[in-house]
């Protein structure tokens, strides 16, 4: 079945670095989605991408879906304490007619102020 | 804004037991689905639901699960004979169109964390 992998699992950074989580599927995707769960909280939809090799920015967040569209990323600029929180990926297998998604294992992103 | 509820936000019963996790989607989504997260680990699609039938599910959702839309605003999660490894946070989420098609997006509830004893 689809796999859906997601690193690093864990990443510390100090306050005002960057950040980036990467996803990798086994088989190419319809399309993607990222969710970010704060500790304790439940999955809050980011965005979904669609397209082949698509990039699309939210304030300090640039996500992209790559060529093959099989991998994915998100990259946060100038980490704040606000931005805590694990982010997970969610991709939609392009094959099937199944609108399943299968999650990522998520990044939980430890920012030290 | 409108937000997805779900009651209770902790069940405790023991191996065997029947529970029933309840959630209000929004008012306006057609769609409705079930997840699961087990502690520390991803979260795992159930079941979604549209026009009062199951939509998809995955194979986690076997025959001890079920899902119910009893009146026009509560949408139910029933699990028959509780397990010890049924023991999760689930999280019921709506949207207006399918997810996944185009950008519809799902709004999930806050959880209902689930132990068994």
């Amino acid at each position: 079945g689809q796999q859906v992998m997601q690193i690093p699992q864990y990443q510390h950074v100090q306050e005002g670095e960057d950040f980036t989580t990467y996803c990798n599927s086994s088989t190419t995707l319809s399309n993607i989605q990222w969710y970010k769960q704060r500790p304790g909280g439940h999955p809050v939809f980011l965005i979904q991408l669609v397209k082949s090799g698509e990039v699309k920015k939210q304030k300090r967040l640039t996500f992209q879906f790559g060529e093959a569209k099989k991998n994915s990323s998100l990259h946060i600029t100038a980490t704040q304490t606000t931005d805590v929180g694990t982010y997970f990926c969610a991709g939609l297998s392009a094959s099937g007619g199944s609108y399943i998604p299968t999650f990522g294992r998520g990044t939980s992103l430890i920012v030290h102020p | 804004e409108p937000e997805v509820t779900q009651t209770p936000s902790h069940q405790v019963t023991q191996m065997g037991q029947e529970v029933i996790l309840r959630c209000v989607p929004i008012s306006n989504h057609l769609y409705f689905y079930w997840y699961r997260q087990i502690l520390g680990q991803k979260v795992e699609f159930l079941v979604s639901f549209y026009n009062n039938e199951i939509s998809e599910k995955s194979e986690i959702f076997d025959d001890q699960f079920s899902v119910e839309r009893p009146d026009g605003s509560n949408f139910t999660l029933k699990i028959r004979s509780t397990k010890l490894e049924d023991s999760a946070m689930y999280f019921c989420a709506s949207s207006i169109g399918l997810a996944g098609l185009s950008s519809y997006e799902q709004y999930f509830g806050p959880g209902t964390r689930l132990t068994v004893t």
